[in-house]
């Protein structure tokens, strides 16, 4: 497609199961990034790939958190063990430039844990 | 503390006017800033970047402008209609190097009544 794409639209866990959201960026775009969003909130940065390169996880709130995109472009991010507070909209975004690029983001993906 | 601080969460003006939202910085030397829209239940959608050395930046009723000295970038909305409402948000580069993530404010919610 010609947009960020985002699986799953929405998702529904108990607390302790692992989750995995899938980005797939537009094509070509050397950039990646994982933001989450709160209701009346701001995108809140959690990790950000050129190319296949993780360049900086400080925004991952704890170890549970993970992120890759092996070959460039297809990016996962994975939440083990889920508990309540990770409920969240959790947005990719990519852009065509490292440096000073406009972000392209998807729809996201709703997370709810119970 | 490192802070984006966006004037206010809700305004509102009448059909015609000229909105004006505020957004400042603290303890950041960014490079460049961004500008993004989002409707509800959206993604954020780019509007306009401007750099350190400019001092304004234009696009159809949009007019941006970034204060280094203030740490405030102000962005204006001319002739406004109903369908500028939205959420606006700023967004800056905030370590002033290649390749770091955008850190976005809180944003501010626009509200056009006819």
């Amino acid at each position: 497609g010609a947009g960020v794409s985002q699986s799953p639209r929405y998702k529904v866990t108990k607390r302790g199961q692992d989750v995995a959201l899938r980005c797939d960026p537009i094509s070509g775009h050397v950039s990646l990034y994982w933001y989450r969003q709160a209701l009346g909130q701001g995108p809140e940065f959690l990790t950000y790939f050129n190319y296949e390169a993780q360049q900086d996880k400080s925004g991952l709130p704890n170890d549970r958190f993970s992120a890759e995109r092996p070959e460039g472009s297809i990016s996962t991010l994975t939440i083990q063990r889920t508990e309540q507070r990770d409920s969240a909209m959790y947005r990719c975004a990519s852009s065509l430039v490292a440096t000073a690029g406009e972000l392209f983001f998807g729809e996201g993906s709703r997370l709810t844990v119970l | 503390s490192q802070k984006i601080e966006q004037n206010s969460e809700a305004l509102n003006i009448q059909e015609g006017k000229t909105a004006t939202l505020t957004c400042n910085y603290t303890n950041y030397s960014p490079a460049y800033l961004q500008w993004y829209r989002q409707d509800p239940g959206r993604g954020p959608v780019f509007l306009l970047l401007i750099r350190e050395n400019e001092k304004e930046k234009r696009k159809e009723r949009l007019k941006v402008t970034f204060d280094t000295t203030l740490k405030q970038s102000l962005f204006h909305i001319t002739a406004s209609q109903p369908a500028d409402s939205a959420t606006y948000l700023c967004a800056l580069d905030p370590a002033n190097q290649a390749g770091t993530a955008l850190i976005f404010g809180k944003g501010t919610t626009l509200s056009v009544s006819s």
